[in-house]
């Protein structure tokens, strides 16, 4: 059974840094592209960044482009998000989640409990 | 690529038809994902490819599409069915959700 289980979240002063982790379990992890998706409070969902199978290829939203890391060891199957320089509308929960199969992207079919940051001072 | 979804909010009864609307800024072939969010929960994939049915997403669910506009139906709503939905697009990075649809009572 596939499990996504984030960490890291909590509440952290404007222009400071955070790094969330998602343990990912149940699965071959090192043939999955893997996802971060985050949301506002009361707000729609957005698309953070994407890390291939193999972690050689990074993809980010313009809005954390800069800013956000993703990385993830194959050999511990965890995902990673460093973020830095956070700003007030860096809040949100953050997701983690993983591609349908392994291949050509279709839609995230498993997902995490999600892990809440708060930014503000 | 800039998905807009319509409508924004929806009411509706049980055992109504309904159907949300994703038109997409530029052609996205049949890249194209719907999913459903029940408050306070992560998204559940209910379509991928346009208008393949996500395996335990009852039937009732379906998909169409191609290029730059997509609908999601909902043949008859159930109550457990009022949530709200995005459309996402994996055509190209950055990846992008639309707007959401709330389905409300």
């Amino acid at each position: 059974q596939v499990h996504l289980v984030e960490s890291g979240g909590g509440v952290v002063q404007p222009g400071r840094s955070l790094r969330l982790s998602c343990t990912a379990s149940g699965f071959t992890f090192r043939t999955y592209v893997m996802y971060w998706v985050r949301q506002a409070p009361g707000k729609g969902l957005e698309w953070v960044t994407a890390i291939s199978d193999d972690g050689d290829n990074k993809y980010y939203a313009d809005s954390v482009k800069g800013r956000f890391t993703i990385s993830r060891d194959n050999t511990k199957n965890t995902l990673y998000l460093q973020m830095n320089s956070l700003r007030v509308e860096d809040t949100a929960v953050y997701y983690c989640a993983r591609d349908l199969s392994p291949g050509p992207l279709v839609g995230a079919s498993h997902w995490g409990q999600g892990t809440l940051v708060t930014v503000s001072s | 690529i800039q998905l807009t979804q319509s409508p924004s909010f929806l009411s509706a009864s049980v055992g109504d038809r309904v159907t949300i609307t994703c038109r997409a800024s530029q052609d996205i072939s049949s890249s194209l994902a719907w999913y459903q969010q029940r408050s306070g929960k992560a998204p559940n994939l209910l379509i991928y490819a346009a208008s393949s049915l996500q395996s335990g997403v009852p039937s009732r669910f379906s998909g169409s599409g191609f290029g730059t506009e997509f609908t999601l139906t909902i043949s008859s709503l159930q109550p457990e069915d009022f949530a709200t939905y995005y459309c996402q697009q994996l055509n190209s990075y950055p990846l992008t959700f639309g707007g959401g649809t709330k389905v409300e009572i």
